[in-house]
């Protein structure tokens, strides 16, 4: 089957770093992203890793084990807009090329 | 500029009857997906289309129905059938293949059952 977790709230302090964890089962697998999304908005895109590593795109990076069925995103010298709900998604699901399934996604407070 | 357009942004429905709510994308993409979010969960699919004329039913299609029949344009029908409509609805798409196979958004429609 299919399955994706997440944590389902942190708490961090700005300036600091935080780590997200995402785990997922799946028969098909094309992709692991990441989204942000504040409270009443749309999900908007941080990251794509499809190959196993660290992907880095300025204070966010985002790694992937595809053998682990594990991915985090790391956030780094947190501000507080970064107070937002973090979903892990992946795509190809159940061996569809362009299913996309979402995590619970993980709410973040960040606090002074 | 491309992007994806959902509208209205707010719709109120009447018990027992059916609305439509409108996505439109001018991105060229093939792949388009409808998700229902519900206050303080993450994103359900409920249907996702592939090519134009096909599409699949996701985790919560019942009392939901869709069609493709442009490429920019991916309609939801929320049905009598559906018993719990009010939510959060999200419209996306993305390419088929390719580097950038992320999936883009539209702003959402919240329908509300009165």
């Amino acid at each position: 089957g299919q399955n994706i977790d997440q944590p389902t709230e942190m708490t961090a302090t700005e300036g600091a770093i935080v780590q997200i964890n995402c785990t997922y089962q799946t028969s098909g697998f094309n992709g692991l992203f990441w989204y942000q999304q504040h409270a009443g908005e749309a999900p908007t895109f941080l990251s794509y890793n499809v190959l196993d590593g660290l992907e880095e795109k300025g204070r966010f990076s985002s790694f992937l084990s595809r053998s682990k069925g594990y991915s985090y995103l790391l956030l780094k010298e947190l501000q507080m807009k970064d107070s937002a709900s973090y979903l892990c998604a992946f795509g190809g699901a159940g061996g569809a090329t362009n299913k996309l399934i979402f995590g619970t996604g993980t709410l973040l407070a960040v606090q002074p | 500029d491309g992007g994806i357009t959902q509208s209205p942004k707010y719709l109120f429905r009447k018990e027992g009857q059916n609305v439509t709510l409108s996505c439109e994308q001018n991105l060229n993409h093939d792949a388009m997906y409808w998700y229902r979010q519900d206050p303080g969960q993450g994103l359900r699919l409920i249907y996702y289309s592939q090519i134009v004329n096909d599409f699949q039913k996701g985790d919560i299609a019942e009392g939901y129905s869709v069609s493709r029949e442009k490429k920019e344009s991916f309609p939801l029908t929320v049905t009598s059938a559906q018993k719990n409509p009010t939510a959060f609805y999200l419209c996306a798409s993305k390419k088929a293949r390719g580097p950038d196979t992320e999936a883009f958004f539209g702003q959402g429609t919240r329908l509300t059952v009165v």
